[in-house]
């Protein structure tokens, strides 16, 4: 069964805690995005790594670190840099990491503050 | 500046009315308009997608109409059921960079 996991489905965040989100996904897919989620806002381009070991900045990367070492898997790091990580986090993946391809979504991970 | 304005933010309408979600868009140079589709608690789903060649595509109930001279784009729900409910985002991208997404539209249809 192909797709794409994100765990874990809530997560809740100290003051100055970094916390990491984990994507994973086994359709083989070269490109893999992360995208923040705001009520009433669309969906916002955190990072994105078209091949393992590269890995680009999207419109709202300040706060985030990601790495890319194996091409199944691309977790994001919301570090305490992030002053306001509460949202949704989505997770996609594309064959080759054009942008007009279908991107396909995990189903998300949902970051509170305590 | 936001590169693709959609409207509107929510919607309700009876089981079997045609719905009509609008986008408008900035840049000149996109060139692939899709629709994504979100439940509650999911990812977002590609829905349907066109390019600036063809003024009309239609994929069974879902109807995009594209308006290159005004730079606007509408998706169409033909025989709109309760299963439609959902969260509809529009987003236009220029081949090789990054999708921009509307700002979403809530849509219920009521039985």
């Amino acid at each position: 069964d192909g797709g794409i996991t994100q765990s874990p489905k809530y997560l809740f965040r100290k003051e100055g805690q970094n916390v990491t989100l984990s994507c994973e996904q086994n359709l083989n897919h070269d490109a893999m995005y992360w995208y923040r989620q705001d009520p009433g806002q669309g969906l916002r381009l955190i990072y994105y790594s078209q091949i393992v070991n590269d890995f680009q900045k999207g419109d709202i990367a300040e706060g985030y670190s990601v790495s890319r070492e194996k091409k199944e898997s691309f977790p994001l790091t919301v570090t305490s840099a992030q002053k306001n990580p509460t949202a949704f986090y989505l997770c996609a993946s594309s064959i080759r990491g054009r942008f007009t391809e279908t991107q396909y979504f995990g189903p998300g991970t949902r970051l509170l503050v305590l | 500046q936001q590169q693709v304005k959609q409207s509107p933010q929510s919607l309700i309408v009876q089981k079997g009315g045609i719905p009509i979600i609008n986008c408008a868009y900035e840049n000149t140079a996109f060139d692939y308009f899709p629709w994504y589709q979100q439940f509650p608690g999911k990812g977002p789903a590609l829905l349907i997608a066109i390019r600036p060649d063809v003024s009309e595509k239609k994929e069974g109930r879902f109807t995009i109409s594209f308006n290159k001279s005004a730079k606007q784009f509408s998706l169409h729900i033909m025989d709109s059921q309760p299963g439609d409910s959902a969260t509809y985002f529009c987003a236009a991208s220029l081949t090789g960079n990054q999708f921009y997404f509307g700002t979403g539209t809530s849509l219920t249809v009521i039985p």
